[in-house]
């Protein structure tokens, strides 16, 4: 069974202090792991897709990365509006199915 | 523009009652799925579809049923015999499988239900 970790669960960062999160994962032939932001009361926003360990990508104060276990999100000098909840997923190779698998999310708070 | 529409954004149930989530996307994509969202628990599939007048129960499928009679829509059907149906829905779609890329799901603005 595919399972998705995140950690930690809640995340407050002053404006402008860099930080990580976490997700660790397992799953039978990683196809691609997927983050997104979502918004309180709106649905998940798609971020970035990765597929091969080593691969990063960037989006203004975001970057991701990944390994053969992990991915992190990392956000460089974050300001309020980075304030969300994200969502880590992975999809595997396991035929014609393309269900994601997600985490339970991780809550960033950015005072001001 | 494409996307995926749910409506109505909030709905109230009574007790007893059977309630009915709308889901449409103009994305001409083959798959939909409907998850639960609670706080504390992320994402729960309920149901979902891979093709026209096919889908199979997620993780939660109890007290829930869907049909897929159109490709653009996968309605929701909240039943009587879910006995703790207040949550936020979540509808969302794929591609579908697509060789060696990995295709990520594009998500709905969900519908929030409340059991009055």
């Amino acid at each position: 069974e595919d399972q998705v970790t995140q950690s930690p669960e809640a995340l407050r960062l002053q404006e402008g202090e860099s930080s990580s999160l976490n997700c660790s994962y397992t799953v039978s032939g990683l196809r691609g792991l997927f983050w997104y932001r979502q918004d309180p009361g709106k649905g998940p926003e798609f971020l970035f897709t990765l597929y091969s360990a080593g691969e990063e990508k960037e989006k203004e104060r975001l970057k991701a990365t990944l390994t053969k276990k992990e991915s992190f999100l990392h956000i460089t000098a974050p300001k309020p509006e980075d304030s969300a909840t994200y969502l880590c997923a992975v999809q595997a190779w396991s035929g014609a199915n393309s269900k994601l698998t997600f985490g339970k999310g991780i809550t960033l708070s950015v005072r001001p | 523009d494409g996307g995926i529409t749910q409506s109505p954004k909030y709905l109230f149930r009574k007790e007893g009652q059977n309630v009915t989530l709308s889901c449409e996307q103009n994305l001409n994509h083959d798959a939909m799925y409907w998850y639960r969202q609670d706080p504390g628990q992320g994402l729960r599939l309920i149901y979902y579809s891979q093709i026209v007048n096919d889908f199979q129960k997620g993780d939660i499928a109890e007290g829930y049923s869907v049909s897929r009679e159109k490709k653009e829509s996968f309605p929701l059907t909240v039943t009587s015999a879910q006995k703790n149906p207040t949550a936020f829905y979540l509808c969302a779609s794929s591609p579908g499988t697509a060789g060696f890329v990995p295709i990520g799901y594009t998500f709905g603005s969900g519908t929030r239900l409340t059991v009055v």
